[in-house]
């Protein structure tokens, strides 16, 4: 069975604090895509990376970092030098293998970080 | 601005109503999704359109009806909700397999 584990509800920091994000999951494939997602309070989500499991290069884009470890089976998002822009809820989530004969996977959601970041 | 559109932002119908929630992509993608999110809670997956034809139910009520006229259009047509129904509803749409879902903005629906 899939499963995202998000174990911080809640996270608050002041501006400029670098802050990191946990996500562990469980997945019996072995080939399976990574995903973080942000909701601002307006309410969409905003996609901010996808990273395939054979891939285990960790990623930098500006202040955001992640960093995929296949051995304890993390995905963590690290902000650094934190805005309060970046207030919001943060998903990590994980899709399977799509079904034979479908051109889908699922997304399997954790239950998401609140971040809020002070001025 | 997101690229997929959703109409309209807020909605408040009576348990006795039919009402209809509206997305649109022009993205060119292939598969389109509803999910319902119930307050400080991850989005639930309710419905899959691929190739415009429903591939993914996931046991929802038929209270919730959905429908894809084309492959840019997704409707979600509403009839005798439930109080517990009030949640944000969500749209998005992909390239496919394994690749990013974009989401819209969403519809905030309340039932009286």
């Amino acid at each position: 069975a899939q499963k995202v584990t998000q174990a911080q509800t809640e996270i608050s920091v002041v501006e400029k604090e670098d802050v990191t994000l946990d996500c562990v999951y469980e997945t019996r494939d072995t080939t399976y895509y990574l995903f973080w997602y942000k909701q601002p309070p307006s309410g969409e989500l905003v996609f901010l990376i996808r990273r395939n499991s054979f891939d285990e290069q960790n990623e930098i884009s500006g202040r955001y970092s992640w960093n995929f470890q296949k051995s304890t089976s993390s995905f963590n998002f690290t902000i650094t030098a934190s805005q309060v822009v970046d207030s919001a809820v943060y998903f990590c989530a994980l899709s399977d293998r799509p079904d034979r004969g479908s051109t889908l996977g699922r997304l399997y959601f954790g239950r998401g970080t609140q971040l809020t970041v002070w001025p | 601005d997101t690229e997929v559109t959703q109409t309209p932002k807020h909605l408040v119908m009576g348990m006795t109503n039919k009402k209809s929630l509206k997305c649109e992509q022009h993205m060119g993608h292939r598969a389109m999704y509803w999910y319902k999110q119930k307050a400080k809670k991850p989005p639930e997956l309710m419905f899959v359109y691929s190739y415009e034809k429903l591939s993914i139910n996931e046991s929802v009520p038929s209270r919730f009806s959905p429908e894809c006229p084309n492959s840019s259009l997704l409707n979600l047509h509403l009839h005798a909700l439930q109080p517990e129904d009030s949640a944000l509803y969500l749209c998005a749409s992909s390239q496919g397999r394994n690749q990013p879902q974009h989401f819209g903005d969403g519809t905030r629906l309340s039932i009286l």
